[in-house]
Formats: structure tokens, C-alpha cells, sequence
């Protein structure tokens, strides 16, 4: 079974500090995807990153980097110089392949709940 | 492009009313989630269509909830009589997927209470 663990729960920093959410995941699938999605306050699901297993290079976009191990089986997110905008639950996923074949279903993790002080 | 579309955005009903949620998936996309979220469970696949056909409803808790697709734009998540351990946020989520993942974009949410 698929289980994906985010072992923080709630972090607090204070604004510019940067801040890194981790995410360890279990499959036995070859071929998987990884995903995180972002849930501000106001409730939706924003979309931040996909990777899928066979791709280990880190990657940036903005102030948000993300860092891929198979090894130790991480899929790490990192905030550089963190703002109040950035306070939200953080959401790691994990895809596993579906009857149809393709990879359909998410796994999520419980969620960490980031808190961004001025 | 308009995204994942859900009505109502919170619901309140009594215990044992019949509760209808709404999805329009985004067009062209060929499957569609529904996911519950509660505080205990966090986020958790209920069921999913792919082509108006359901494909997976392991999730979906017990025989008072069911789900439709009549046509590829519109879904329908139904619990009928609804109990209060039914009050959560109810997500719908729709993606395109030929040959690999593609990203599954989340609707805004329906919050439902139960008194």
C-alpha cells in the first residue's frame, strides 16, 4: 500500500527565514509521480509541482525549490526567504497506477500547517 | 480556461436530508475525483470516473453516498439520509491522462455541515 508521511505538522516562522517541509513516501511501484499542492486559507487546492520517479533533479521556481531523493525515498520543499502570502497547509501526494493502467489515484499526506510571521 | 467548478460552496442540511453536491470538471479532461477532507482523515479519495465511468468508489464510505456522471461535464455526489459525521469539505478534481500522469486541478470545494 501506498503511504505517504508528513511528519511535521505545524511549523511557525517568522517572515524571511526560509523553511523546508519534508515528505517520505512508500511505494512499490517503479513508476510513480510525486506532487505538492498548496491550501491557503480560503480553502482550495493550488497545484504547486509534479515529478515523477525516474527524474532526481531538483527543482527551482522562484523561492520554492524542491528536492528529490529516491535513495532515502524524500520529496522535500523548501521556502527561501518565506512571506506571510506563503502561510498555508502544504500538501505532499503520491500517484500509484490504477486498473486502467495510468496513474490515477493520489495518496496524500496528512498536510503541514505553515505559519509565516511579519 | 475556467477551472473545476462545485455548487454550492457550503451546504447546512439536518441530519437525515439528502444532500446533493455539483462538479463541471475543466473541458477536455477525461477523469474526475471526488475527495472528502476532515480534520481526523485529512484528504481522502472517495471515488473517480474516467470517461462518465465510474472506475474506483472503494472509497466511498457506505451506501448512503453515491455518485454519477451523466455526461462529461457535469458529476454529482449524493448522501442520502445525511448523518453529521458527514460534515467535511467535499473536493472535486478532474485531469487529462493519455499516456502519463497528467496534474489533477482541485475545485474550490463544497463545506458541508450536518447538524
Amino acid at each position: 500500500a501506498q503511504k505517504v508521511t508528513q511528519a511535521q505538522t505545524e511549523i511557525s516562522v517568522v517572515e524571511k527565514e526560509d523553511v523546508t517541509l519534508d515528505c517520505v513516501y512508500e511505494t512499490r511501484d517503479t513508476t510513480y509521480y510525486l506532487f505538492w499542492y498548496k491550501q491557503p486559507p480560503s480553502g482550495e487546492l493550488v497545484f504547486l509541482i509534479r515529478r515523477n520517479s525516474f527524474d532526481e533533479q531538483n527543482e527551482i521556481s522562484g523561492r520554492y525549490s524542491w528536492n528529490f531523493q529516491k535513495s532515502t525515498s524524500s520529496f522535500n520543499f523548501t521556502i527561501t526567504a518565506s512571506q506571510v502570502v506563503d502561510s498555508a497547509v502544504y500538501f505532499c501526494a503520491l500517484s500509484e497506477p490504477s486498473l486502467t493502467g495510468a496513474n490515477s489515484k493520489l495518496t496524500f499526506g496528512k498536510g503541514i500547517t505553515l505559519s509565516v510571521r511579519p | 480556461d475556467a477551472g473545476v467548478i462545485q455548487s454550492p460552496r457550503h451546504e447546512v442540511t439536518e441530519m437525515g436530508q439528502e444532500v446533493t453536491l455539483r462538479c463541471k470538471p475543466i473541458s477536455g479532461h477525461d477523469y474526475l475525483f471526488w475527495y472528502r477532507q476532515t480534520m481526523m482523515r485529512g484528504l481522502e479519495l472517495l471515488i473517480y470516473f474516467n470517461n462518465n465511468v465510474p472506475i474506483d468508489d472503494s472509497g466511498m464510505p457506505e451506501d448512503r453516498f453515491s455518485a454519477k456522471m451523466p455526461n462529461a461535464s457535469f458529476s454529482t455526489l449524493k448522501i442520502q439520509p445525511s448523518e453529521p459525521r458527514d460534515s467535511a469539505v467535499y473536493f472535486c478534481a478532474s485531469t487529462r491522462q493519455k499516456v502519463i500522469t497528467d496534474t489533477q486541478y482541485f475545485g474550490p470545494g463544497t463545506r458541508l455541515t450536518v447538524l
